[in-house]
């Protein structure tokens, strides 16, 4: 059974502290990793996604990285509307499309 | 990103009456559509597999006959929360891929159902 855990359960960051949150997972055949932002009462925001151990995508002040076994959200010089709840999910290669997401990683950044 | 749409944003609704929500890919179309549940504090659980032109797959431990789903065209999954009770409130998310080697998953914005 695919299985996902995030860690910290949640973050308190001053603006402009930098920090990673981390992503850990089992998966009979990873086809894809997920990172997800959400915002209180909404549905997820699609951020990125990951293929294989090694690869890394960035966007603004957020850097992803992949291996075998985790990967990490890196955010570099956050601002508070960077706030927000982060969710990895992994899909395996026998699950027909569907994801396993992990409990999230609660975001505060406080000016 | 694409673009999903969900329908009603929030509903309210008296105890074993049925709730119907829509879910739509706006700018491509989409074979399969997925309905998750999400608890306060926790993370997205997934319900059932809507498939376009035939029958929903559910979940270990998800009543299809409560949690009805369909999926009538490439852009339309409806699920529908029949005789609810206050044990369903809940927030209700849908997503829909591209497929043909997209993988990436668009959410719709949720629907947050309280039963009183």
């Amino acid at each position: 059974e695919d299985q996902v855990t995030q860690s910290p359960e949640a973050l308190r960051l001053q603006e402009g502290e930098s920090s990673s949150l981390n992503c850990s997972y089992t998966v009979s055949g990873l086809r894809g990793l997920f990172w997800y932002r959400q915002d209180p009462g909404k549905g997820p925001e699609f951020l990125f996604t990951l293929y294989s151990a090694g690869e890394e995508k960035e966007k603004e002040r957020l850097k992803a990285t992949l291996t075998k076994k985790e990967s990490f959200l890196h955010i570099t010089a956050p601002k508070p509307e960077d706030s927000a709840t982060y969710l990895c999910a992994v899909q395996g290669s026998d699950s027909w499309g569907k994801l396993q997401f992990g409990a999230g990683t609660q975001v505060v950044v406080t000016p | 990103g694409a673009v999903v749409s969900q329908h009603p944003s929030r509903v309210i609704c008296k105890s074993g009456t049925s709730v119907k929500i829509e879910c739509r890919s706006l700018d491509f179309q989409a074979t399969t559509m997925f309905w998750y549940r999400q608890f306060p504090k926790q993370s997205l659980m997934l319900m059932a597999t809507s498939n376009e032109g035939s029958k929903a797959t559910y979940e270990q431990g998800v009543e299809k006959d409560k949690f009805l789903i369909n999926h009538a065209s490439l852009t339309l999954s409806t699920l529908t929360v029949t005789s609810a009770h206050p044990e369903d409130s809940s927030f209700y998310i849908c997503s829909a891929s591209h497929g043909g080697g997209r993988d990436e998953a668009f959410f719709g914005q949720g629907t947050r159902l309280t039963v009183v």
